[in-house]
C-alpha cells in the first residue's frame, strides 16, 4: 500500500542557508502534519493542513513556512538555518472528509536535516 | 506542563517478560488516543482508541483506553527482542468545530528487550 512520501532523505546544509522539504500524503488524504524530531526528543508538532489551507499551528518557527499544493502534497520551507534546526523531519497524512471519522495518522519516514 | 504524560520513561526486561505501558491525557477537545512504536525512524502505528473499555488487540499487543480515569496502557506479553524500540502514545484532538486538527505526543517509553 502506498505510504506517506518525503524527500529529501537526508539533507545537510550550511548556517542561514534555506532548505525545502517534501511531503506526498497518502492518495485522497486530505491532511497533512508536520513533526520535528530532535535527537532525543520527543516529535514536536509545527504545523497542519486540511484541503490546502493551514489549519492548526503549533511551536513552528517565524524563519519556517509551509504550504499545501492543489495536488495535497506539501512543502515545508526553512529558513536561516540555525544549527538547532538539526533534526529529523516527519510528515503524516489523514484522511478527514466531511466530519470526524477517528481518522488515523500516518506518519512518513521523515528527512533528516543536518545544519553544520 | 506536558499534556500527554507515559510512564515509565524507559524499562528493561528479559524476553518473554509481560510489559505494561501507561499513558496519561488531557480531557480538553480530546477525540482520541494512539499509540505508535518507534525504532530507527518514523513511528509506526499501533493503536487508535476512541472508547472507554474496549480492549483492541494485535498479535501479543493490546491496549485499551479508559476516559474516566483519562489514560490508556499498551500491553505486549511474551516479549520479544524485536519489540525493544520507543513506544509512544498520542492524543488527537479537535476544537468544536470539528476543523482543526492536532496530535500531541508524550515523550515515549524506552523498552529494551534483552534476550
Amino acid at each position: 500500500a502506498a505510504g506517506v512520501i518525503q524527500s529529501p532523505r537526508h539533507l545537510i546544509k550550511e548556517k542561514r542557508e534555506t532548505a525545502t522539504l517534501k511531503c506526498y500524503p497518502i492518495p485522497r488524504h486530505d491532511t497533512v502534519y508536520w513533526y520535528q524530531q530532535g535527537p532525543g526528543q520527543d516529535p514536536q508538532f509545527l504545523i497542519s493542513f486540511y484541503e490546502k489551507m493551514q489549519s492548526d499551528k503549533g511551536s513552528i518557527p517565524d524563519r519556517f513556512s509551509a504550504q499545501q499544493f492543489s495536488d495535497y502534497h506539501s512543502e515545508l520551507n526553512m529558513s536561516s538555518l540555525e544549527l538547532g534546526d538539526s533534526a529529523l523531519y516527519f510528515c503524516a497524512s489523514s484522511f478527514r472528509g466531511g466530519r470526524y471519522s477517528g481518522n488515523t495518522i500516518y506518519f512518513g519516514e521523515g528527512s533528516w536535516l543536518t545544519v553544520v | 506542563e506536558d499534556k500527554v504524560v507515559q510512564s515509565p520513561l524507559s524499562l528493561v526486561v528479559h524476553e518473554g517478560d509481560t510489559v505494561t505501558l501507561n499513558c496519561s491525557y488531557e480531557v480538553t477537545n480530546f477525540r482520541s488516543l494512539l499509540w505508535y512504536k518507534q525504532e530507527k525512524k518514523a513511528p509506526t502505528f499501533l493503536f487508535m482508541l476512541t472508547s472507554s473499555g474496549i480492549e483492541k488487540k494485535s498479535g501479543r499487543l493490546s491496549s485499551i483506553l479508559d476516559k474516566k480515569e483519562l489514560s490508556s496502557i499498551l500491553n505486549i506479553t511474551a516479549t520479544q527482542t524485536g519489540d525493544s524500540a520507543i513506544y509512544l502514545c498520542a492524543q488527537l484532538e479537535a476544537n468544536s468545530g470539528g476543523s482543526n486538527y492536532k496530535l500531541t505526543f508524550g515523550k515515549g517509553t524506552l523498552l529494551t528487550v534483552n534476550p
